[in-house]
């Protein structure tokens, strides 16, 4: 079945880009987001890309998909204290109607 | 007002007992899920839901099961708990028009003693 791998732990200093990487199996993969969990929360979507997009720019948000090595990072740019939770990376297919989760990587920004 | 709730918020339960965690949404979505979150396990899906009529197994579904009772409620049992299944749970859903974008509960901590 499908896969999504991730990194569990991130660790960055205050001011610093932190860069999430994450990578998928399902070729057919139509959506790819990425959700964030405070403690003691639900997840909730932060952004996501279609897979016909190579970036996708927010903010302090940066998404890239390198679609051939199956390959997604999210980059977030002068990390704050209040940017410590755990990240999620999802896929879903249109096929399959429903998402696929990493199993989350906790970044600790560090002041 | 939460579009997404979950009712009990935290429920501690010995084993062998059956027990009931629902699940609430505003957002007028078709689809819904259940999943357990463990730690250093991610989110594992349950069950799942596309319209009232349709229920399916997500990939740990042996010990429970679910109900479709209207479009906005989707209920989960454990019919005989066990201490392995105390974990965090969490419904979600999701509207196939926008995306498949999943708007989760705040959650449901179960301890099975």
């Amino acid at each position: 079945g499908e896969d999504v791998e991730q990194s569990l732990f991130l660790s960055v200093r205050e001011g610093d880009s932190s860069v999430i990487n994450c990578t998928y199996t399902d070729s057919s993969s139509t959506y790819l987001y990425w959700y964030k969990q405070e403690p003691g929360a639900g997840l909730q979507l932060l952004t996501y890309i279609f897979s016909n997009m190579d970036m996708k720019q927010d903010q302090r948000l940066t998404v890239l998909l390198n679609k051939k090595d199956k390959h997604l990072s999210l980059r977030i740019a002068d990390t704050q204290t209040g940017d410590s939770a755990i990240y999620f990376c999802a896929e879903t297919s249109t096929n399959a109607g429903k998402s696929t989760f990493g199993d989350g990587t906790t970044l600790t920004v560090k002041p | 007002d939460a579009d997404v709730t979950q009712t009990p918020r935290n429920r501690i339960t010995k084993t062998g007992k059956r027990i009931m965690l629902e699940c609430s949404q505003t957002k007028g979505h078709d689809r819904m899920y259940w999943y357990r979150q463990d730690p250093g396990l991610g989110l594992r899906l349950i069950y799942y839901s596309f319209d009232v009529k349709d229920i399916n197994k997500g990939e740990i579904s042996d010990g429970y099961s679910v109900s479709r009772q209207a479009q906005a409620k989707f209920s989960l049992s454990l019919e005989s708990a066990i201490p392995n299944q105390t974990a965090l749970y969490f419904c979600a859903t999701s509207d196939a028009d926008r995306g498949y974008e999943q708007y989760f509960g705040p959650g449901t901590r179960l301890t099975v003693t």
